[in-house]
């Protein structure tokens, strides 16, 4: 079982609806918690990072963390063509056999379309 | 542009073939960080260095090897190539020598085994 599960997709949405994408993980040692965005033959950017439990939101984008339930989401809101990309969530913890090491989900392809 | 730079950006080349890949971080970037993507495995880390000494070992297969220079730009060395080692490979840089998650990506090195 992978340390990072997230739902590949593809996932298809009318421009202006509200996205969410979601990932569960299993290692109680995450507590750093990101969402990377990767454009085709592009690298990954970092467009989200949280600490912990909790949200955080960034103009229309907004994510949320639930360590009780190891579970995280990113929430896009008015979604726009440039949206269109692959998103992956990432976590990594302060020390032990997680130190130092990002761990990613498989990636969500996004699609808005106009 | 994440300002960490990745050659080559193509690479085809045979089986049993040796294959070096070169990145160099942003300035002043102490960390480098070598990940794996692939359509199956999504991305996985390989290896992290910071200041020129190993810190953390992922993935990575025996037939892999990597360095960090003094001058801090890095190399990914894979030899005897197989089928299963194309594979998109990416660097990416950060100043923390312990991650906290916030990595800056290159576009990448395509690699192509015949």
């Amino acid at each position: 079982q992978k340390e990072v599960e997230q739902d590949p997709g593809p996932l298809s949405v009318p421009e202006g609806a509200i996205v969410s994408l979601n990932c569960t993980y299993s290692n109680s040692a995450f507590q750093y918690f990101m969402w990377y965005r990767q454009y085709s033959r592009k690298g990954p950017e970092l467009l989200m990072y949280t600490y912990s439990s909790g949200n955080k939101e960034d103009g229309r984008f907004t994510a949320q963390v639930d360590k009780s339930s190891k579970y995280i989401s990113l929430f896009i809101r008015d979604s726009q063509p440039s949206d269109s990309a692959t998103y992956l969530c990432a976590m990594i913890g302060a020390g032990g056999t997680s130190y130092g090491k990002l761990t990613f989900g498989q990636g969500t392809i996004l699609t808005v379309h106009p | 542009d994440s300002g960490v730079t990745q050659t080559p950006k193509h690479l085809i080349t045979a089986t049993g073939q040796r294959v070096t890949l070169r990145c160099s971080p942003r300035s002043g970037d102490l960390s480098v960080y070598w990940y794996q993507q692939s359509l199956d495995q999504g991305l996985q880390f390989l290896i992290h260095y910071y200041n020129g000494e190993e810190r953390a070992k992922g993935n990575i297969l025996e037939r892999f090897s990597a360095q960090q220079f003094p001058d801090l730009h890095s190399e990914l060395n894979l030899s005897s190539l197989e089928l299963g080692d194309s594979a998109l490979y990416f660097c990416a840089s950060s100043m923390r020598q312990g991650s906290t998650g916030e990595l800056f990506f290159g576009e990448g090195s395509r690699l192509t085994v015949l």
